[in-house]
């Protein structure tokens, strides 16, 4: 399983674009990336999956270059809601192991 | 269908004690995982089942943890003689088979143990 490193917290303002880089040297062939947020007692929540170039849904985009061996989650235009732990993971989604991080904590500011 | 539910939401037991946790996935999803999570760190994995089959477990899981997913729809976690160091977290997620792999977390079941 390819281990993930991301910043372990970060700080912003409403309205503006937050950008979370994470690292994963040793993904293989096979493995998606994956972005899970989570609020304080409550259990992570799915925000995006890609495996490579740009994916955007409603709520990030998530940038994977070329070589795949880091990934970046974009939130746009941030609120004081967008506070919580943002955690990476890499792997394949047929299988079952799924390894979370100590993620990063995202703390938006008025 | 609402989403993944677990009962109860706060267990606080004494040492010792035995405590069991239920989940309910989403019904149609025939995957189902268990992991712990403490203060601070992210979720740790414990076990999987596909359907009622019991595929994977985590050298977390200790002699003192099993858990069952009889009939391939709800799951149980019991501990045995909780100790201290078992108060956590505990969250439940399932998904499908088609799909992303995406998984469902439920709003997990806080244990402490005294």
């Amino acid at each position: 399983l390819a281990k993930t490193t991301q910043p372990i917290s970060m700080d912003s303002y409403e309205g503006q674009e937050v950008n979370i880089t994470c690292s994963h040297n040793n993904i293989a062939t096979n493995d998606y990336i994956t972005w899970y947020q989570q609020f304080p007692s409550q259990g992570p929540r799915f925000i995006i999956q890609g495996y490579k170039t740009k994916v955007t849904n409603e709520v990030a985009s998530l940038f994977i270059p070329a070589d795949r061996k880091s990934s970046t989650l974009s939130l746009p235009r941030v609120s004081l809601s967008d506070t919580a732990v943002y955690y990476c993971l890499v792997g394949d989604t047929g299988g079952f192991k799924t390894i979370f991080g100590a993620g990063t904590r995202l703390f938006v500011k008025a | 269908d609402t989403g993944v539910s677990q009962d109860p939401r706060h267990k606080i037991t004494k040492r010792g004690q035995n405590v069991t946790f239920r989940c309910d996935p989403i019904s149609e999803h025939n995957r189902l995982y268990w992991y712990r999570q403490t203060l601070g760190q992210g979720p740790e994995f414990l076990t999987y089942f596909q359907n009622e089959a019991q595929l994977e477990k985590s050298r977390l899981l200790s002699d003192r943890f099993s858990a069952e997913r009889p009939k391939g729809s709800f799951s149980t976690l019991e501990i045995q003689r909780t100790e201290q160091g078992d108060s956590a977290m505990y969250l439940c997620a399932s998904t499908g088979l088609a799909g992303r792999g995406e998984q469902f977390f439920g709003p997990g079941t806080r244990l402490t143990v005294l």
